[in-house]
C-alpha cells in the first residue's frame, strides 16, 4: 500500500541542525511532487516546502527560507529536509505528503505519520 | 501570500445535524481548494479536492462547494466519527496556505 514514513526528529538546541527523512513505498516515487508540512503543538498546519519530481523546482515558506533545504533521492525513494539554524518556533510535528497534480487540481495524499522536532536548550 | 480565513474556529453539533464550515481566500484561487480532516494524534486525511471533488473512500455525507474566494465544506448528517479538526488548504500558487482549522465536537 502507499506509505510514507518520516524519521530523524528529536531534541535539538537552538542554532542546531537536524535532517529529516521520508521513506516512500507502494508507488512510483519519482512521478510525484512532494511536500513538507509542519504543525506546532496544539496549533494549525503550516506548509514548509515543495519539491518537483526531479528536484529542479523548489519552494519554501518565508519562515524557513535560507535555513531549510528540501531534497529527494528518487533512486532511494526518499525525501529529505535539512534544517539548520533551528529556532524554538520550529518546534513541531513535521509531515511529508505526496502531492497528486492533474490539470486544474492538486492535493496532498497520503501524509506520513509525522516526526516530532523539539528545539529547546 | 494568500490568506485563508476559516470559520468557525470551533463548533458543537448533534448526530444527524447538517454542519457547514467555510473558508475565504484573500484573492481568487479558482477551485484550488482542498479540505482535510485530522483526528487527535493522526495525520490529516483529504476529504475534498478541487473544491468539490470527493476523495475516493470518503463518505458521501461530505461535500464541498465554491469557487473564487468563498468555499464551503458540508457534512449532511453528522456522525459520531466525524468528531475531528477540519482544515482547508489552497494550492493555487506554490506558496500553499492552510486555514486556521475548525474543531468539530459532537454533543
Amino acid at each position: 500500500q502507499v506509505q510514507l514514513v518520516e524519521s530523524g526528529g528529536g531534541l535539538v538546541k537552538p542554532g542546531g541542525s537536524l535532517r529529516l527523512s521520508c521513506a516512500a513505498s507502494g508507488f512510483t516515487f519519482s512521478d510525484y511532487y512532494m511536500n513538507w508540512i509542519r504543525q506546532a503543538p496544539g496549533k494549525g498546519l503550516e506548509w514548509v516546502s515543495y519539491i518537483s519530481t526531479t528536484g529542479a523546482t523548489i519552494y519554501y515558506a518565508d519562515s524557513v527560507k535560507g535555513r531549510f533545504t528540501i531534497s529527494r533521492d528518487n533512486a532511494k525513494n526518499s525525501l529529505y529536509l535539512q534544517m539548520n539554524s533551528l529556532r524554538a518556533e520550529d518546534t513541531a510535528i513535521y509531515y511529508c505528503a505526496r502531492e497528486t497534480h492533474t490539470t486544474g487540481r492538486n492535493w496532498f495524499d497520503p501524509w506520513g505519520q509525522g516526526t516530532l522536532v523539539t528545539v529547546s536548550s | 501570500d494568500i490568506q485563508m480565513t476559516q470559520s468557525p474556529s470551533s463548533l458543537s453539533a448533534s448526530v444527524g445535524d447538517r454542519v457547514t464550515i467555510t473558508c475565504r481566500a484573500s484573492q481568487s484561487i479558482t477551485t484550488y481548494l482542498n479540505w482535510y480532516q485530522q483526528k487527535p494524534g493522526k495525520a490529516p486525511k483529504v476529504l475534498i479536492y478541487a473544491a468539490s471533488s470527493l476523495q475516493s473512500g470518503v463518505p458521501s455525507r461530505f461535500s464541498g462547494s465554491g469557487s473564487g474566494t468563498d468555499f464551503t465544506l458540508t457534512i449532511s448528517s453528522l456522525q459520531p466519527e466525524d468528531s475531528a479538526t477540519y482544515f482547508c488548504l489552497q494550492t493555487y500558487n506554490n506558496r500553499y496556505t492552510f486555514g486556521q482549522g475548525t474543531n468539530l465536537e459532537i454533543k
